[in-house]
């Protein structure tokens, strides 16, 4: 079946630092890719997304591009504050064939330091 | 505008026991879906609802059931629970034509 693959976490990173966190993905279909941040206590916010191959979904200085040829949809962001530690999540929905439900990654934990 | 608000936002329940859990979706959303998050993990989807009929469902048992209602409000019920069922069970409520996917905070459910 579908399926999601981050890096690992916890990542620590300095202020102002590069972000880079790692999405690779399974699916049959033409799945449309997403990367939800949850905040501790919190739900899950939809960061950005992406529908199809080659787009650039990006939101709050986040980035990330579908890149069919290498199943990947990594998230990138030029400076890191530290209101940006927060558990990230690299998601899936295959409408076709899924009914539009989400496959989540199992999360990566971003801690900035000041 | 409301987002999606979900009931009770903490619970413990005792092994055995049943549970209902209730959301109320994002104001013009017709879709509800339920997801579990266990400590440390990615959500696992459960089901979805639309039109008041479950409309796909995910590896869980039967002990886990839902319902919407005409407002499309929803439920989930827990039954005969096991301590393996603790975790936050998070509501998102949608267009069934959209992906745009509005998440609530959650209920964090303990089974001792």
């Amino acid at each position: 079946g579908d399926s999601v693959t981050q890096m690992e976490g916890p990542v620590t990173l300095s202020e102002e630092a590069f972000l880079t966190i790692n999405c690779t993905y399974t699916a049959t279909g033409y799945p449309s890719l997403f990367w939800y941040v949850q905040y501790p206590g919190e739900g899950l916010q939809l960061l950005l997304k992406a529908t199809k191959a080659d787009d650039k979904g990006s939101n709050k200085g986040f980035e990330a591009t579908y890149r069919k040829e290498t199943t990947s949809f990594h998230l990138e962001k030029g400076s890191v504050q530290v209101s940006d530690s927060a558990v990230y999540f690299c998601a899936l929905s295959d409408r076709g064939n899924q009914g539009g439900k989400l496959i989540f990654g199992q999360g990566t934990e971003l801690s900035v330091k000041p | 505008d409301a987002g999606v608000t979900q009931s009770p936002t903490h619970l413990i329940k005792t092994r055995g026991q049943q549970v209902t859990l209730r959301c109320s979706p994002k104001s013009g959303h017709d879709t509800v879906s339920w997801y579990q998050q266990a400590l440390g993990q990615g959500p696992q989807f459960i089901f979805q609802y639309y039109e008041e009929e479950e409309r796909q469902r995910g590896n869980f048992p039967d002990r886990f059931s839902g319902h919407q209602f005409p407002n499309y409000s929803s439920e989930l019920n827990v039954n005969a629970l096991l301590l393996g069922d603790s975790a936050l069970y998070l509501c998102a409520s949608s267009l069934v034509q959209d992906y745009g996917y509005t998440f609530g905070s959650g209920t964090r459910l303990t089974v001792v």
